[in-house]
C-alpha cells in the first residue's frame, strides 16, 4: 500500500531564514506525481509545488523548492527567505493512479511556525 | 476562472439529521473528489466521481454516506443520520482528469454535529 510519512509534526523557523520539511513515501510504481499543499489558518488547501517522478530536475516555485530523491523515495520541501505568511500546516501528498481511479494520499502534516 | 466552489462553508446539524454538502468544480473540470479531514489529521480520500458515475468509493463509510455528480448541477455529498463523529472538514477537489494534472481543492465545508 502506498503511504506518505512526514516525520516532523512541528517545525519552526526565523523570519528570512530557510527551513526544510521532510517527506518520505512508499510505492512500487515508477511513474507518479508528488505534491506539497499548504493549509493556513483559513484551512484552505493551497497547492505549493508538484513534482513528476520521471523528471530528474527538482521543481522550483519562487521561494519554494523540492529535493526529490527517487531512489530514496524522499521528497523534502525547502522554503527560503521564510515569511510570516508561510506559517501553516504543510502536507505532502502522493498521487495514486490505479484501476481507472486516481486519488491523493496525504501525510499527517507538519505545522510550520515562523518567528519574527 | 473561478476555483472549486463549496457550500455551505459551515453547517451545524443535530444528531440524526441529514447533511448535504455541495461542490461545483472548476470550469472545464469533469472529475470531482471528496476528502475528509478530522481534527489534527491529514486529508483522507472518500470518493472519486465523474459526471453521472462513481469511479472509486473505497474511502466512503459503508453506511449513511453517499455521493453523486449529476449531469447537470454540483456534486453532492450526503450524510444521513449524522453522529458526533461525522464532525469534520469536508473538502471537494476537481481536475480535468487527464493523468498527471493537478487536483485543485475548494475551501472546505465544516460540519459540526451537536
Amino acid at each position: 500500500a502506498q503511504t506518505v510519512t512526514q516525520s516532523q509534526p512541528e517545525m519552526s523557523v526565523q523570519e528570512a531564514e530557510t527551513v526544510t520539511l521532510s517527506c518520505t513515501y512508499d510505492t512500487s510504481e515508477s511513474d507518479y506525481y508528488l505534491f506539497w499543499y499548504k493549509q493556513p489558518p483559513s484551512r484552505q488547501m493551497i497547492l505549493v509545488i508538484r513534482q513528476e517522478a520521471y523528471k530528474q530536475q527538482n521543481a522550483t516555485e519562487n521561494r519554494f523548492s523540492v529535493n526529490f530523491q527517487k531512489a530514496a523515495k524522499s521528497f523534502s520541501l525547502k522554503i527560503s527567505d521564510s515569511q510570516l505568511g508561510d506559517a501553516a500546516m504543510y502536507f505532502c501528498a502522493y498521487r495514486i493512479t490505479q484501476g481507472g481511479s486516481e486519488k491523493l494520499v496525504f501525510g499527517k502534516g507538519t505545522k510550520l511556525t515562523v518567528n519574527p | 476562472n473561478a476555483g472549486v466552489m463549496q457550500n455551505p462553508r459551515h453547517l451545524v446539524r443535530r444528531r440524526g439529521q441529514e447533511a448535504r454538502l455541495r461542490c461545483s468544480p472548476m470550469k472545464g473540470h469533469s472529475h470531482v473528489y471528496w476528502y475528509r479531514q478530522l481534527p489534527e489529521e491529514g486529508l483522507k480520500f472518500m470518493v472519486y466521481l465523474q459526471k453521472e458515475n462513481i469511479i472509486d468509493e473505497s474511502g466512503m463509510p459503508k453506511e449513511r454516506f453517499s455521493a453523486e455528480f449529476p449531469k447537470e448541477g454540483p456534486s453532492i455529498l450526503r450524510i444521513q443520520q449524522v453522529v458526533r463523529g461525522d464532525s469534520a472538514a469536508y473538502f471537494c477537489a476537481s481536475s480535468p482528469g487527464r493523468s498527471g494534472n493537478t487536483i485543485y481543492f475548494g475551501e472546505g465545508s465544516w460540519l459540526t454535529v451537536v
